[in-house]
C-alpha cells in the first residue's frame, strides 16, 4: 500500500531563512507527487507537482521540490521564508495509472519567527 | 479560477440527528468530487469519490449508509452524515476535479462538524 511520511510535525524557521520540509513515500513504482499548503480557513492549495521529467520542480510562491528516486523522497524547499508562509504543508502521492486517488502525509506545521 | 466552496463552515448537531454538507465548484464543472476527513494532527483520509450522475465509490472502512454522498450535478456534491454520533466529529473537506489525467484537485475550505 502507498504511504507518505512527513517526519517533522512542527518546524520553526526565522523569517528570511531557508526552509526544507521532508517527505518520503512508499510505493511500488514512481508515483505522482504533490505538495499542498493549508492555511486556516482556506482550502488546500497546490504548490507544485511532479509527474515525470526534470526532478527539480518549481512551484508557486517561490517553492521548489526535488524528486530523488533513490531516496524515495520529495522534499520541499524555499530559499527565504516569509511570515505569510506559516501554514500546514502536506505531501501527497497518487498512482501514475490515471487514477485520481491522493494519499496524504500527516502534515508539517511551519511556524515563522520574526 | 477553480474555486470550491463548502457550506456550512461549521456545524454543531445533536447525537442522532443528520447533517448535510454541501460542496460546490463555483467556476468550473466538476466531473469528479472527493470527500476527505481530517482528524486533528493527522492527514486527510479519503472517504469516497463521486462522479456526476453515478453512485459514489467508498473507501474501505467507510460506512456508505452513514455517509451518504450525492453528486447530482457538475457543480454540487453533498455529504450527509446520518444519525451522527460524537465520534463523527471531525473536519470534512471536499475537492473537485475536472477529471482526466490532470490530477488537479481543487479543495474546499472544509466543514468543522461537532456532534454533541
Amino acid at each position: 500500500a502507498q504511504s507518505v511520511t512527513q517526519p517533522d510535525i512542527h518546524i520553526t524557521v526565522s523569517e528570511g531563512a531557508s526552509l526544507e520540509l521532508r517527505c518520503n513515500y512508499s510505493y511500488g513504482a514512481t508515483p505522482y507527487l504533490f505538495w499542498y499548503v493549508q492555511s486556516p480557513g482556506q482550502g488546500l492549495q497546490l504548490l507544485l507537482k511532479y509527474f515525470s521529467g526534470d526532478t527539480l520542480v518549481q512551484g508557486i510562491k517561490g517553492f521548489e521540490a526535488e524528486f530523488k528516486r533513490s531516496q524515495s523522497s520529495f522534499n520541499l524547499r524555499k530559499p527565504s521564508v516569509h511570515w505569510s508562509d506559516a501554514a500546514e504543508y502536506f505531501c501527497a502521492v497518487a498512482p501514475n495509472t490515471g487514477f485520481q486517488k491522493l494519499v496524504f502525509g500527516t502534515g508539517t506545521r511551519l511556524l515563522v519567527s520574526p | 479560477g477553480a474555486v470550491v466552496s463548502q457550506h456550512p463552515s461549521r456545524v454543531i448537531c445533536k447525537s442522532g440527528t443528520s447533517v448535510k454538507i454541501e460542496c460546490r465548484s463555483l467556476d468550473f464543472q466538476a466531473t469528479t468530487m472527493f470527500w476527505y476527513r481530517q482528524f486533528p494532527k493527522q492527514s486527510l483520509m479519503l472517504m469516497a469519490t463521486s462522479n456526476e450522475g453515478s453512485k459514489a465509490t467508498y473507501e474501505q472502512g467507510v460506512e456508505k449508509d452513514k455517509f451518504l454522498i450525492n453528486h447530482a450535478s457538475l457543480t454540487l456534491s453533498t455529504l450527509t452524515v446520518t444519525s451522527a454520533h460524537p465520534e463523527d466529529s471531525s473536519f470534512y473537506i471536499c475537492s473537485a476535479s475536472r477529471g482526466g489525467r490532470s490530477y488537479e484537485q481543487y479543495f474546499g475550505p472544509g466543514t468543522r462538524l461537532t456532534v454533541t
